[in-house]
This record gives structure tokens, sequence and C-alpha cells, in this order.
């Protein structure tokens, strides 16, 4: 399996702009997580899905980020209007259904820079 | 609310040396996950602990889980440069799907 995989790798944008992050779990998984990284923050989980449905978006820091996953196999995460505090790694994770190791497969992440 | 702390946050270690970090987490939880990042890259799953008492081994790195304390460990053996990377401990929220995570602890192997 090809694993978690992210575009794009790298995203520079102004202030503003619309930002969308795309995310292609592992075939078969049933979970779907967005992350994001920062130096100040650490890791934070900010969505997560689970057969497609949102299940808690409580980590989305404001309205300005929305994510969908119209498919098994596809998830967005889109910033409108995008700052320069938005500036993160965001990592998409895939797991299959509960039970097991749960295991979360990470992809390579988008380095996002709002300038 | 689930809390997870590492420490040290950062290590600098000669290579050939033993070293421990550790992982305490403030609720119940049936699942303590550790992970490895290197710079610029992705996270990496190293170990699942699943049960008090569980001791996981690959190479040089060994973690180990006491549910009771709300501890893990992560052992370093001999440290090898390779090992350079920040590790994470993570933890299940009970009755939910969420990981959380610690805050890392970053390694750095020098000869």
């Amino acid at each position: 399996d090809a694993g978690v995989i992210q575009s794009p790798r790298h995203e520079v944008t102004e202030m503003g702009q619309e930002v969308t992050l795309r995310c292609k779990p592992i075939s078969g998984h049933d979970y779907l997580f967005w992350y994001r990284q920062t130096m100040m923050r650490g890791l934070e989980l900010l969505i997560y899905f689970n057969n497609n449905v949102p299940i808690d978006d409580s980590g989305m820091p404001e309205d300005r980020f929305s994510a969908k996953m119209p498919n098994a196999s596809f998830s967005t995460l889109k910033i409108q209007p995008s700052e320069p505090r938005d500036s993160a790694v965001y990592f998409c994770a895939s797991r299959q259904r509960r039970g097991g190791k749960n295991i979360q497969y990470f992809g390579a992440g988008t380095r996002l820079s709002v300038l | 609310e689930l809390k997870v702390e590492q420490n040290p946050l950062f290590l600098s270690m000669q290579e050939g040396k033993n070293y421990t970090i550790y992982c305490n987490y403030s609720t119940t939880s049936d699942r303590l996950y550790w992970y490895r990042q290197d710079p610029g890259k992705s996270l990496e799953s190293l170990f699942v602990l699943l049960s008090n008492g569980a001791v996981k081994q690959e190479g040089r790195l060994m973690a180990s889980l006491d549910t009771k304390a709300r501890l893990s460990t992560l052992h370093i053996t001999a440290a090898v440069h390779d090992l350079s990377a920040t590790y994470f401990c993570a933890v299940d929220q009970y009755n939910t799907d969420k990981l959380i995570f610690g805050t890392g602890t970053r390694l750095q192997v020098f000869p």
C-alpha cells in the first residue's frame, strides 16, 4: 500500500487567500484524522471522520477552517481566508476500525506558509 | 481532560550511553503509543502498548507501560547517531477515538 498521501507537500500563499489541503487515506481504513503541528502548540487534533462522517471537530480553531470527506478515499481541509498564524505543518492520518492496535498512520504532511 | 507529559523535552547524549524518556498521562487509558519523527518528516509508529506491564523492544529501543502509575518509559540502550529524532508518546483518550500526544522529546546523539 502507498500509505497516506497528502498534497501539496508545500504551500506558500498570501494572507487572505483560500488554501485547500488534500488527503488520501490508506485503502480500507475507516477513520481519518487531521492534525496541525507547530513549535508552540505541538501536535493538535483538528477534526476526525469515521466512515466519511465528521465525528469531532472541536479542535478546529475557527470558522475559517472547514473539512470534508466526500468519499472513503478523499478528504480536504480548507482555510478561507488564510492568516499568517495558520502557518504550520498539517498532517493527515488514517486508521482501521476500532479494535486491535488502533495504530494511526500518518501522511508526509503539508507545510503551509501564509505570508 | 487527558493530559500527556513527556520529559525531558530535549536530550543530548553521547553515543554508547543509555537513557530513558518518560511519559506520564493523567487519566485512564488502555493503549499507549510511541512514535518517531525525523526532522521535516512524518510520524512513524514504533510501539503499541496494550496492557499493564507490557514491554516491547526493537533494536536499541525498549518501551514499557505501567497503567497503575500512568507511566510509560522508552529506554535507549547504547545510543547511536541514527536514533537522533523526536519521540512522541500518545495515549488513547478513553471511550473516544482520539489520540492525545505528548510534547515530544527531541533526542540528539553525538559521537
